[in-house]
């Protein structure tokens, strides 16, 4: 079975602080995406890499960064979290593109 | 991005009862999948459909594939407690590439 496994399933931090949410898969799958869930915008893409040190933007990536420097690994980073990044994120990873295998979430709280 | 529209945003109802979900987009889509997402955890995968009018099932679930590649359709018949959870749609982002857009979910309640 794919295994996805994000790092922490909880986080609270205080504005300004930056943040890594890191994401760890064990298929060999080229594809990693970050997303962010909200209550009645189902699940928006932040950003997605091919390859490592490959990215590209999704509909949402102000404010977040990634860093994929190994195939398996794929973090997103919020430079200066502010509140309004309170969320759920989860990361997903695929190998032929459409069926994607998720993490099993981070509800971020920023303060 | 593109937007997958789906319906109802939310549904309440008795256990046993047979529940009907859909999913529109503005454009054509050449993929179609449904994930489940059980609360506190990450979506999972329930049906894939490839080919427009492609009916598939999955135990309890169907999902259809609509002919005019605008639209899908899943079903539940006779809902159980654990079918409590989200329901989303998902397609292939401008049907191109591995990045995957997402309706905003069906959230779905089951009264035993």
């Amino acid at each position: 079975d794919v295994k996805v496994t994000q790092s922490s399933r909880y986080l609270v931090k205080r504005t300004g602080e930056k943040v890594f949410l890191e994401c760890v898969q064990d298929m060999d799958h080229e594809n990693m995406f970050w997303y962010r869930q909200d209550p009645g915008l189902g699940l928006r893409l932040i950003y997605f890499s091919y390859d490592v040190k490959m990215k590209e933007k999704g509909d949402i990536p102000e404010g977040y960064s990634v860093s994929r420097e190994k195939k398996e690994r794929f973090s997103l980073i919020l430079e200066s979290a502010s509140t309004n990044q309170t969320s759920m994120y989860l990361c997903a990873s695929s190998l032929w593109g459409h069926e994607a295998f998720f993490g099993q979430g981070t509800r971020l709280t920023v303060v | 991005g593109q937007q997958l529209n789906q319906s109802p945003q939310s549904m309440f109802i008795q256990e046993g009862e047979d529940v009907s979900m859909n999913c529109t987009s503005s454009s054509i889509f050449n993929t179609w999948l449904w994930y489940k997402q059980d609360p506190g955890e990450g979506p999972v995968l329930l049906i894939a459909l490839y080919k427009a009018g492609e009916l598939t099932s999955n135990g309890r679930l169907t999902a259809q594939f609509g002919i005019t590649r605008k639209d899908s359709f899943l079903n539940i018949s006779a809902s159980i407690p654990s079918d409590v959870g989200i329901y989303f749609c998902a397609g292939p982002y401008n049907n191109a590439g591995n990045m995957l857009t997402f309706g905003g979910g069906t959230r779905l309640m089951v009264k035993p």
